[in-house]
């Protein structure tokens, strides 16, 4: 039972870099989330998709982008990386309802 | 709007001690509303749910009674163990849909 799977577990960035968060997830969910955990606040929401082919904004999006690959692949893009990203982010999926399932996150540190 | 404001912690306890975290939301009709338990590097798990008013979701001897009238949803333990140590964090979903709205966690510590 895999359940949501991220990769990679920690990242090492210098400004200006880019890099792809990779999240998968075996339960035949619709719905997928990317959340970033900042200390003091919770997590927050950066982009969503309720289904393959959708994607939509959350609380935080500015400086990521998404792509759902297929029903099982979520996948979260930095293109120019910034110190304001550093954070912990997290790969969520539900089956539309609302229990959300939850990867084991990645570790981002922008230098 | 909707929002999640929960005690800051650190909340620090003996075990076998008593444990309330409280919890109270914001919401336009009917949420759903979760404690979900993140241990030290691990993501988050589910640890209980409440659908609809005067519910109480329960599990590993965790319960949470969704109270509309005071608009709380409180955590609480009869007597809790060092391995319940961990950041414990109340969500709401807003009625038909499947967001969360989180609050800020707050950090359980337990000492033998």
């Amino acid at each position: 039972n895999a359940g949501v799977t991220q990769t990679p577990k920690f990242q090492v960035l210098k400004t200006g870099q880019s890099m792809t968060l990779q999240c998968a997830q075996d339960m035949n969910h619709n719905s997928m989330y990317w959340y970033r955990q900042d200390p003091g606040m919770g997590l927050r929401l950066i982009y969503y998709s309720a289904s393959e082919g959708t994607t939509d904004k959350g609380e935080v999006p500015n400086g990521y982008n998404v792509s759902r690959l297929n029903k099982r692949e979520f996948s979260l893009r930095l293109e120019s990386a910034a110190p304001s990203q550093t954070s912990v982010y997290f790969c969520a999926s539900s089956a539309g309802t609302d229990t959300q399932y939850f990867g084991p996150g990645t570790r981002l540190t922008v230098l | 709007g909707n929002s999640v404001t929960q005690m800051e912690g650190p909340v620090t306890l003996s075990e076998e001690a008593f444990l309330t975290i409280n919890c109270t939301y914001t919401a336009t009709g009917y949420p759903s509303l979760f404690w979900y338990v993140q241990y030290p590097g691990e993501g988050l798990q589910l640890l209980l749910k409440a659908t609809k008013a005067d519910d109480k979701g329960s599990n590993k001897g965790f319960e949470a009674t969704y109270r509309k009238e005071t608009t709380s949803f409180h955590l609480e333990k009869g007597s809790v163990q060092v391995s319940d140590s961990a950041v414990y964090f109340c969500a709401l979903s807003p009625y038909n849909t499947d967001k969360l709205i989180f609050g800020t966690g707050t950090r359980l510590q337990v000492f033998p």
